[in-house]
């Protein structure tokens, strides 16, 4: 059973720090891994979606990478600014029963 | 460009009452999804569909019914609500595995 976890749960940094958030999954057999935002009371924002056979994905100020072998994902964030607070939750799609397999995220403040 | 759209957005029901939670894509995905989020819990797949007319359980089925009738349609069912049954619901849409678009959810209350 696929099992993703994400550590710590939460975490506040101090405004323009770079900051990496980690994200690890049992089962290496995925066929992509998927970084989700979310806002207190919102919905979930797809962030980057990385394929299995890629390493990396970037979009602006994010860089997600992708090591299989080791089970391991990190989202990395440049210049935090307090607009960044919020939860990230990463997820793997297996596969088996066709569905994503969610961590339970990382509540990231960002103090000015 | 609506993307996935959940009706209704907030709900109050008391026990044993049923309700109808819809979600409309207008992506042309063939893949839908029926998410519970629960604080400490993540989120949990409910039901899930990989086209129109087929309908399959996920890891919290027990207490809901889906129905995709139509392919951008994809429907959860209380039959008689409890109250460990108050969440905040998300429905989401894939093209097959590559990707997936959420709802902006639904917070459902039972008294």
């Amino acid at each position: 059973k696929q099992e993703v976890t994400q550590i710590p749960a939460a975490l506040s940094v101090p405004e323009g720090e770079n900051l990496v958030l980690n994200c690890s999954f049992t089962d290496s057999a995925i066929y992509n891994l998927q970084w989700f935002r979310q806002d207190p009371g919102k919905g979930l924002t797809s962030l980057l979606l990385i394929q299995s056979s890629q390493r990396e994905q970037t979009s602006g100020r994010l860089n997600a990478s992708l090591d299989k072998s080791s089970g391991r994902s990190t989202l990395y964030i440049a210049a935090s600014q307090p607009g960044d607070s919020a939860t990230y939750l990463c997820a793997v799609y297996t596969g088996a029963n066709s569905k994503l397999t969610f961590g339970k995220g990382i509540t990231l403040s960002v103090r000015p | 460009n609506a993307g996935v759209t959940q009706t209704p957005k907030f709900r109050v029901l008391k026990t044993g009452q049923s309700m109808t939670l819809l979600c409309a894509q207008d992506m042309n995905h063939e893949y839908m999804y029926w998410y519970r989020q629960d604080p400490g819990m993540g989120l949990r797949l409910i039901h899930y569909s990989v086209g129109e007319g087929t309908t399959a359980k996920g890891e919290v089925p027990d207490g809901y019914n889906v129905s995709r009738l139509k392919k951008q349609n994809f429907l959860l069912g209380l039959e008689s609500a409890a109250p460990s049954q108050t969440s905040v619901y998300f429905c989401a849409s894939s093209y097959q595995k590559y990707g997936y678009t959420f709802g902006s959810g639904t917070r459902l209350t039972v008294v």
